[in-house]
């Protein structure tokens, strides 16, 4: 079986531009959430999504959005993005929103230059 | 708010046992995680405590002590391959719904 799978694997974008990153989580997972991983440090959680509602979000700005789609993949989208976005941007699934094991991705690795 | 404590590096010696300790405050507790990230790749699952006690997994065994807002991680028979970045995390329900808060990670090195 297919992990959780994440597009594109790396990605270089200028301040002020917009970025979508993709997730499909493992099969029969209903729930996706996003979280941003700054070098050195531990992921921050972004959103949480199941069955296609937002179940959660961490302190992060509106330039900040996502959605999970009927088929349970995802988008994450950042707006008017800075320097300090930069980072490894990690998705991962689990079968319900409140399920023990969180399965992650292999992130995308944003630079913003 | 929360607040989630774990030491910043830590080196052993192979065959050794090392015990990462992480404390962590919150206000909607509803579990306790670890998690090992090898350099450059994505965090991997290795115990998930809720209840107070000792959880073993093979060489990995990790501890809860929810009055003390305490949990360990233990590793026996320490390999090289087990040089890595441990992630203590607690699902918060009153922060976060049932989605991770992350420490900031302990990176292990093991030397031979």
């Amino acid at each position: 079986d297919a992990g959780v799978t994440q597009s594109p694997t790396h990605l270089i974008k200028t301040r002020g531009q917009q970025v979508t990153l993709r997730c499909s989580p493992i099969s029969g997972h209903k729930s996706v959430s996003w979280y941003q991983q700054v070098l050195g440090q531990g992921p921050q959680f972004i959103f949480q999504y199941y069955e296609k509602e937002e179940r959660g979000r961490g302190n992060f700005p509106d330039r900040f959005s996502a959605r999970q789609f009927p088929n349970y993949s995802s988008e994450l989208n950042v707006n008017a993005l800075l320097l300090g976005d930069s980072a490894l941007y990690l998705c991962a699934s689990s079968l319900a929103s409140g399920s023990a094991e969180q399965y992650f991705g292999p992130g995308t690795r944003l630079t913003v230059t | 708010g929360q607040n989630i404590d774990q030491p910043t590096e830590m080196t052993a010696t192979e065959g050794a046992i090392v015990q990462i300790n992480c404390t962590y405050q919150t206000s909607g507790f509803n579990g306790l995680f670890w998690y090992q990230q090898h350099a450059g790749e994505a965090p991997t699952f290795l115990s998930y405590n809720v209840l107070d006690g000792l959880e073993e997994k093979g060489r990995f065994s990790s501890f809860l002590s929810r009055s003390k807002g305490y949990s360990y991680l233990l590793l026996k028979e320490l390999q090289m391959k087990d040089s890595a970045s441990y992630l203590c995390a607690v699902r918060d329900e009153e922060q976060a719904g049932t989605a991770l808060i992350f420490g900031k990670g302990t990176t292990l090195s093991v030397s031979s």
